[in-house]
């Protein structure tokens, strides 16, 4: 069965490097998205992407966000400078309207 | 303020028994998705739904849109149900989702 595949599945970093998290959609899959978990706490809507753009975005969504879809299949979340609180779990989702489908995500750790 | 609201927060059953979980949603929206994510983090979709009722296996969910709730049945639960169970609301604005803190399910034997 097709899944969407996240990578890395861990990552630790400093303060203020940039970070970029990839994910691989099911192939026919037309919408993305990506969401946070902060341990212990609830899912967070980030982004979604449509037709090569975004089509929503949420408040946590600043300016040290960004997202890209570079070649056809990759999907790719990038923070410009990372902070303490962007210690998160970061899932990627694809859906072709219908169920979503979840990567297993990807754990980010800034020290 | 939460968008999505579920309850209860934590609930413990002995297997075999018929659960329940609630969500209330204050927001428009286009389609009502039941998650599962387990205690390694992963999530799975267990349901989508605009209007009325949908089964799978053990698994009911029903959703009334004129009072904005929704409700996931398990029935005969079994110690593998042990989950914690989400419920998000994708809004009919556009493409965002607002997400319930989720209920955390034991299934004791």
């Amino acid at each position: 069965e097709p899944e969407v595949t996240q990578t890395p599945s861990h990552q630790v970093t400093q303060m203020g490097q940039e970070v970029i998290l990839r994910c691989v959609p099911i192939s026919n899959h037309l919408y993305f998205y990506w969401y946070r978990q902060i341990l212990g706490q609830k899912v967070e809507f980030l982004v979604s992407f449509y037709n090569n753009e975004i089509s929503e975005k949420s408040e946590i969504f600043d300016d040290q966000f960004s997202v890209e879809r570079p070649d056809g299949s990759n999907f790719t979340l990038k923070i410009r400078s990372t902070k303490l609180e962007d210690s998160a779990m970061y899932f990627c989702a694809s859906t072709d309207r219908a169920a979503q489908n979840f990567g297993a995500g990807s754990r980010l750790t800034v020290l | 303020k939460n968008e999505v609201e579920q309850s209860p927060q934590n609930l413990t059953a002995q297997e075999g028994e018929f659960i329940t979980i609630n969500c209330s949603y204050s927001v428009g929206i286009s389609a009502l998705h039941w998650l599962q994510q387990h205690p390694g983090g992963g999530i799975v979709s267990l349901f989508m739904l605009s209007s009325g009722k949908k089964k799978h296996g053990r698994l009911i969910a029903t959703i009334n849109i004129q009072e904005k709730h929704s409700s996931l049945h398990i029935t005969a639960s079994h110690p593998r149900d042990s989950a914690v169970y989400i419920c998000a609301a994708r809004s009919n604005t556009g493409n965002q989702f607002y997400f319930g803190t989720g209920t955390s399910l034991t299934v004791i034997p």
